[in-house]
């Protein structure tokens, strides 16, 4: 089964730090994503990446950053967290295939910003 | 730009039943792929069932079917003799075909349905 690793599950982080959120999978995918959900607004797409050292904004990339120096590693970077940045994210990865393949999820991370 | 609508932000529906949650998506794009996707308490997202646009057969998955009215933007998840497991927000999702790398989920924004006893 392919699996998408989100190393934290719950962190609570001051204002004005440096988070960065880890994501890892294990089954070759081309493409990683961040997204981040909230109540009454669904998932929306931060960032994503199809290859190595690559990387597209998504709806909603203000405020963070990414990296992605290993095919299977993507990180999500906020430069100086804010209180409005308190939400749950989630990390996924496809791979590139013509049949529209199914995109795979991690089990989310909760960040709380005081 | 896409967009996908979820009407209904909250159902619910009596063990056994049947309940059809709605979706409406809007794109210029000929073909492309509908998702649904579920998530319960556990946050876990579950890919329910897929819809390619150039098939006409509605797709399914055991007790779940989809009605997919291409002409009217419409692709409606149909949920038969429901389970209390069936209990969990459900995502309508749209995609571009993958010709090209980086192709994202556009998500609706959700529908919570409960499921009692």
């Amino acid at each position: 089964d392919v699996k998408v690793t989100q190393s934290s599950r719950y962190l609570v982080k001051r204002t004005g730090e440096k988070v960065f959120l880890e994501c890892v999978q294990d089954m070759d995918h081309e493409n990683m994503f961040w997204y981040r959900q909230d109540p009454g607004l669904g998932l929306r797409l931060i960032y994503f990446s199809y290859d190595v050292k690559m990387k597209e904004k998504g709806d909603i990339p203000e405020g963070y950053s990414v990296s992605r120096e290993k095919k299977e590693r993507f990180s999500l970077i906020l430069e100086s967290a804010s209180t409005n940045q308190t939400s749950m994210y989630l990390c996924a990865s496809s791979l590139v295939d013509r049949e529209g393949n199914t995109i795979y999820f991690g089990e989310g991370s909760w960040l709380t910003v005081v | 730009a896409q967009t996908v609508t979820q009407s209904q932000p909250e159902m619910s529906v009596q063990e056994a039943e049947t309940v059809t949650l709605s979706c409406t998506y809007d794109t210029s794009e000929n073909n492309y792929y509908l998702f649904w996707y579920k998530q319960p308490p556990s946050r876990q997202m579950i890919l329910v069932i897929r819809q390619e646009a150039y098939k006409q057969q509605n797709a399914t998955e055991n007790r779940f079917s989809v009605n997919f009215q291409k002409a009217a933007k419409s692709f409606s998840l149909k949920i038969s003799d429901s389970q209390l497991g069936d209990t969990a927000m459900y995502f309508c999702a749209f995609m571009k075909p993958i010709y090209q790398a980086g192709t994202a989920l556009i998500f609706g924004k959700g529908t919570t349905l409960s499921v009692s006893s």
